[in-house]
């Protein structure tokens, strides 16, 4: 199985709401990623998890709390999101083999969630 | 900033010729990687290149990397209408493994 899934594939949500963005791989990987993506824009990372424990955090805004509880889920958690954070959010995962290492790893992709906040 | 920028931004080609997309990038890296994006979907690694490698092949594409000018390149050669898409470079800042930077994109639509 070389699928990364992420559920909801769309997200429509108030400023007040909390939702729950999900993304799950069976490959065995130790690495997972969150990334946002504006229209006509390049992927932004946010978050980094190593082997379950959080390893980069790009100056993320609060609202958007990363979470994941093993080593084949990772979870997004918003709330109180403002309608400039409406985008398509990315999950992806490596190996994890680089840690430490330097060298980059091949991504694997999720489809992404687009979310839209009113 | 960002640590690639592409050109053409854009690129529009008949099915059959070649695409040619160019990536810079600003510090030392230890590999790029290229990735392509249908539109409104997940990104799809395409190929990886060392920063120890000159050249490197994989089907229709052909990536150089010329790290004395921190660029690359990804040729595609005869190109075909499920090539149009959004092509990525990527490299990490030499700081660990995991922080990927992906640079400005180039829009290639090819006409069937």
């Amino acid at each position: 199985d070389t699928e990364v899934t992420q559920t909801p594939k769309h997200l429509v949500m108030g400023m007040t709401n909390k939702k729950s963005l999900k993304c799950e791989q069976h490959m065995g990987h130790r690495a997972m990623y969150w990334y946002k993506q504006k229209a006509k824009k390049p992927p932004e990372l946010m978050f980094v998890y190593s082997y379950e424990k959080l390893s980069i955090n790009e100056s993320v805004p609060s609202r958007f709390s990363p979470e994941c509880p093993n080593s084949s889920l990772l979870n997004l958690h918003l709330h109180a999101l403002q309608p400039e954070d409406s985008a398509l959010y990315l999950c992806a995962s490596s190996q994890g083999r680089a840690r430490g290492s330097g060298r980059q790893e091949t991504q694997y992709f999720g489809p992404g969630t687009r979310l839209l906040v009113l | 900033s960002q640590q690639g920028e592409e050109d053409p931004q854009a690129l529009s080609i008949q099915e059959g010729e070649n695409a040619t997309m160019n990536c810079s990038y600003k510090t030392s890296i230890n590999n790029l990687q290229w990735y392509r994006q249908n539109s409104g979907r997940g990104l799809v690694h395409l190929i990886l290149i060392r920063s120890n490698e000159r050249e490197k092949h994989s089907g229709r594409l052909r990536v150089t990397l010329d790290t004395s000018k921190k660029s690359s390149s990804l040729l595609i050669t005869a190109s075909r209408a499920a090539d149009t898409a959004s092509y990525f470079c990527a490299t990490d800042l030499n700081t660990g493994g995991f922080k990927t930077i992906f640079g400005a994109g180039t829009r290639l639509f090819v006409k069937a």
